[in-house]
Formats: C-alpha cells, structure tokens, sequence
C-alpha cells in the first residue's frame, strides 16, 4: 500500500514562499501524476495542481504564476513551493496521488496526511 | 474554470434513510465526476468515480448517478459510519471540487 508522508514549514509570514515536500512509500513516482490540494479552516476543497514523473506540470489557472511543483525521482519525493503567500493560503495542505498518468484519471486515491500553513504576521 | 454547486449544503438525516446530495457543473463534464466523504480531522476518502464507479472496499449502499451536467450520490440506506461531508470533483478540466454536503444527525 502506497503512503505519502509530507512535510514543510507550518507558520509564514506574509509575502514568504511556502514549501512543502511529500515523499512517496512503498510505491513509485512512475506511471502517476501527484497532485496537491488544499483546505481552508472549515472549508472546501481546492485543486492547486499536478507534477509527473517526468516533471510535466498543470497548474490551477487561479494560483498558477505563484506555483512551482517539481519531482526528485532518486528521492521518490515531489514538492510544492507558493510565492508571495497571503493568509489566503492558510490552509492544510495534502499531497495526493492521482489514479494514474491520464487527465481521464485526474482523481484522488491516496492522500497524505495533511500540513496545517498558517501564513500570519 | 468548471464551478461545481452541490446541494444541499447541510443536510439532516436518520440512520436508515435514503440520502440523495445533488452536484451540478457550469460545464459539461461528461462523466467524469468523482465523490468523496470526508470525516473531521480526517483524510478525504474516495468513493466513486468516474461518475458511478465504486471504488474498491466502498459499501455497496454508496451509488452515483448523471451526465453532463447533473449528478447525483445516493446512499441507499443511511448508517451511522456515514455521518460525514461529501463532496464531488470533476476532472474533465484540471480538476475542481464543489463546495461540500454534511450529513448530520436528525
């Protein structure tokens, strides 16, 4: 059974670049793309975007000239970095695996366990 | 960007009742539409996808519905490990999820 587990900084102050890493267990990076998602405090969902393995990327139009998403294949880790966070990015942050390499399986299957980033002055 | 409105957004039930949540597209999405039930302090889990698939291990009570636009989750009869919030995702554009159905206790 594949498992994510994440980590990064959990308090930001305004304007500062949040960084997260997910490392991936008892699986590989190969075949998938790896997506991240966040929750606001008592709020819905929201698709920030996806990295392959080969390193091909698809960003949230919305959040998409903040974002850079990369893979570290000999890590079997991939990361997310927001710049210029506000403390509308305060949300817990989930490394997720999508079903597979195809936009048809753009679903989620296996989640991490989640950061809370708080983005606070 | 594809919005997804799910209603209702609250919804107050018994154990043993038929639940229906509604999810609907700005867009065509054909079926590719997912469901998830998120539990507090706790992972989104899977459920369906592409529209009406049940995921492995998912009760068979849990079904999925629609096209295009509309689509439903039933829960054919309610029981107490179901208490929780739905929400759907579509994944024909990159990828957006509605806003969230809690099921509460009546």
């Amino acid at each position: 059974q594949v498992q994510l587990q994440q980590w990064g900084a959990g308090l930001l102050n305004p304007s500062e670049t949040l960084s997260l890493t997910c490392a991936v267990y008892g699986g590989s990076l190969k075949g998938y793309y790896w997506s991240w998602i966040r929750q606001p405090p008592g709020k819905g969902l929201e698709w920030i975007g996806e990295v392959h393995e080969s390193g091909g990327t698809n960003y949230s139009p919305s959040l998409k000239s903040r974002l850079i998403m990369s893979v570290d294949s000999s890590q079997n880790q991939f990361s997310l970095k927001v710049t210029s966070v506000t403390a509308a990015d305060t949300a817990v942050y989930y490394c997720v695996r999508n079903r597979g390499s195809d936009w048809k399986q753009r679903f989620f299957d296996n989640w991490g366990q989640g950061i809370l980033v708080t983005v606070s002055s | 960007d594809i919005q997804m409105t799910q209603s209702p957004s609250t919804l107050s039930a018994s154990v043993g009742d038929r639940v229906t949540i509604t999810c609907r597209a700005s867009q065509n999405t054909g079926n590719l539409l997912a469901w998830y039930q998120q539990k507090p302090g706790k992972v989104p889990n899977l459920l369906i996808y592409r529209t009406s698939t049940l995921e492995s291990g998912v009760p068979s009570r849990f079904s999925g519905s629609g096209s295009g636009t509309e689509f439903t989750l039933t829960i054919s009869s309610l029981q107490a490990d179901d208490f929780a919030t739905y929400y759907c995702q579509q994944y024909s554009s990159y990828s957006t999820f509605g806003g969230g159905t809690k099921v509460e206790i009546k």
